[in-house]
């Protein structure tokens, strides 16, 4: 079956840091890969995504490369901020004639300390 | 963006009792609701797919009389956790599809609910 499997957290970080955050995939096809966060009292919201090998998503300073030779999808930030602290889901789709259903990832909690 | 409401975002309940999840789209109106739970450290996981005035289509493993699903508006889904057990405590989040949900953009999540049950 298809699964998704992302680094455990919590992370700390101090502002300005690079950030990374693994994710790697398992999926019978070929699979849309994405990124939510969901920041403190919100629901998830998509931060990017890439339908296809060797897409890159970027959205917010957020990148992740969708990489099928090695099935993963990492978030990388060059300078993190405050406000980048959430929870981050990697969760990859599966189209299947119409039968599409999220998975999601474990969510990795990040914090960004002043 | 489209805003989908979930509440309570937190609840404790004795164990046997029925507690209730609502999952309201504020701003459009959602032709399809997903309920998701996590348990600590894992994933989550898709529980059910309701469309407005049908019958939910639960996943595998799911216990559809435990899970209670009612989606019957466009705006409003809910769900009840029928005489709670502590093994049901869990994180439980909804999220809303417009015109079907068949792509993603077009999901909206609610801020998840805690349950405890004791």
């Amino acid at each position: 079956g298809n699964s998704v499997t992302q680094m455990e957290g919590p992370v700390t970080l101090s502002e300005e840091a690079f950030l990374t955050i693994n994710c790697t995939y398992t999926a019978t096809g070929y699979p849309s890969l994405f990124w939510y966060v969901q920041y403190p009292g919100e629901g998830l919201q998509l931060l990017l995504k890439a339908t296809k090998a060797d897409d890159k998503g970027s959205n917010k300073g957020f990148e992740a490369t969708y990489r099928k030779e090695t099935t993963s999808f990492h978030l990388e930030k060059g300078s993190v901020q405050v406000s980048d602290s959430a929870v981050y889901f990697c969760a990859l789709i599966l189209t299947n004639f119409g039968n599409e259903k999220l998975t999601f990832g474990t969510g990795t909690r990040l914090t960004i300390i002043p | 963006g489209a805003v989908v409401s979930q509440h309570p975002s937190w609840v404790i309940c004795k164990s046997g009792t029925s507690v209730k999840i609502e999952c309201r789209s504020l701003d459009f109106q959602a032709t399809t609701m997903f309920w998701y739970r996590q348990f600590p450290k894992q994933s989550l996981m898709l529980m059910a797919t309701s469309n407005e005035g049908s019958k939910a289509t639960y996943e595998q493993g799911v216990e559809k009389d435990k899970f209670l699903i009612n989606h019957a508006s466009l705006t409003l889904s809910t769900l009840t956790v029928t005489s709670a057990h502590p093994e049901d405590s869990s994180f439980y989040i909804c999220s809303a599809g417009w015109q079907g949900g068949s792509t993603n953009e077009k999901l909206f999540f609610g801020s998840g609910t805690q349950l405890s049950v004791l």
